[in-house]
């Protein structure tokens, strides 16, 4: 099974600063077709866990232009150019490449 | 607007069976771009993918190793939904248990972006 690892596990984050978490696969996520099999999900609490990034870098509809998806391979990153009070919650990356589909740890943020 | 639906019981007797159902409105289980997917979350495992359905052409099944001798998901196209039974239950399999539409054979990697609202399962005699 593929391992996903993220870092930090947890981010206390000020409203208004940017934040940033890595996400790395233990094998590459990069597809013949040339696209990477990783997404994003947020967990908010008391809720299940919603879908922000597909595909390494595409925001899902509804997603605030605020969140974005970098990476290739094995190493990703997800990036909140402006953290608001809503986006406090768990973030996992998952990979989609191969069955079955394996996801981090998650990192929980939250305000200062 | 596309919305999963949950059902089945919450308290399961050890060796029992677990059985889920997940109603799909605004989408249909046929769908060939579209894969239909259970997950279970808990303290011990995390989020963990236990399988999915998807049709093309035929239907076809994909199971996690971890409970691949236990899981079975059908699909159910006279009620539009998909149900997981999971048996010969233990302690370790109380969890958060979710349904969710992920892509399909025509959209790979396009994520789950439709959840269900999640099942709390406790295992317990």
């Amino acid at each position: 099974d593929i391992v996903m690892t993220q870092s930090p596990l947890s981010l206390p984050v000020t409203p208004g600063e940017p934040a940033s978490i890595s996400c790395r696969s233990s094998q590459s996520l990069l597809h013949s077709n040339g696209h990477n099999f990783l997404d994003w999900y947020l967990q908010k609490p008391g809720q299940s866990p919603q879908l922000l990034i597909y595909l390494g870098s595409n925001r899902a509809p509804g997603v605030p232009d605020r969140f974005s998806g970098s990476g290739s391979g094995r190493d990703f990153t997800l990036k909140i150019s402006r953290v608001e009070a809503e986006d406090v919650g768990v973030y996992y990356c998952m990979q989609s490449l191969q069955t079955p589909h394996t996801f981090g740890p998650g990192t929980k943020v939250d305000i200062k | 607007q596309v919305q999963l639906q949950q059902s089945g019981p919450r308290l399961v007797k050890p060796s029992q069976t677990l059985s889920l159902s997940c109603a799909i409105s605004g989408d249909s289980v046929s769908r060939n771009s579209a894969g239909w997917n259970w997950v279970r979350q808990s303290p011990s495992r995390g989020l963990e993918w236990l399988g999915r359905t998807y049709y093309n052409s035929k239907w076809y099944n994909e199971y996690a190793e971890s409970v691949k001798s236990r899981i079975t998901i059908n699909p159910d196209t006279s009620k539009n939904q998909f149900t997981l039974q999971l048996k010969s239950l233990t302690p370790d399999d109380s969890a958060v248990y979710y349904c969710a539409r992920g892509g399909g054979p025509l959209t790979w990697g396009y994520g789950m972006d439709v959840w269900g609202q999640g099942t709390t399962v406790s295992v317990s005699s």
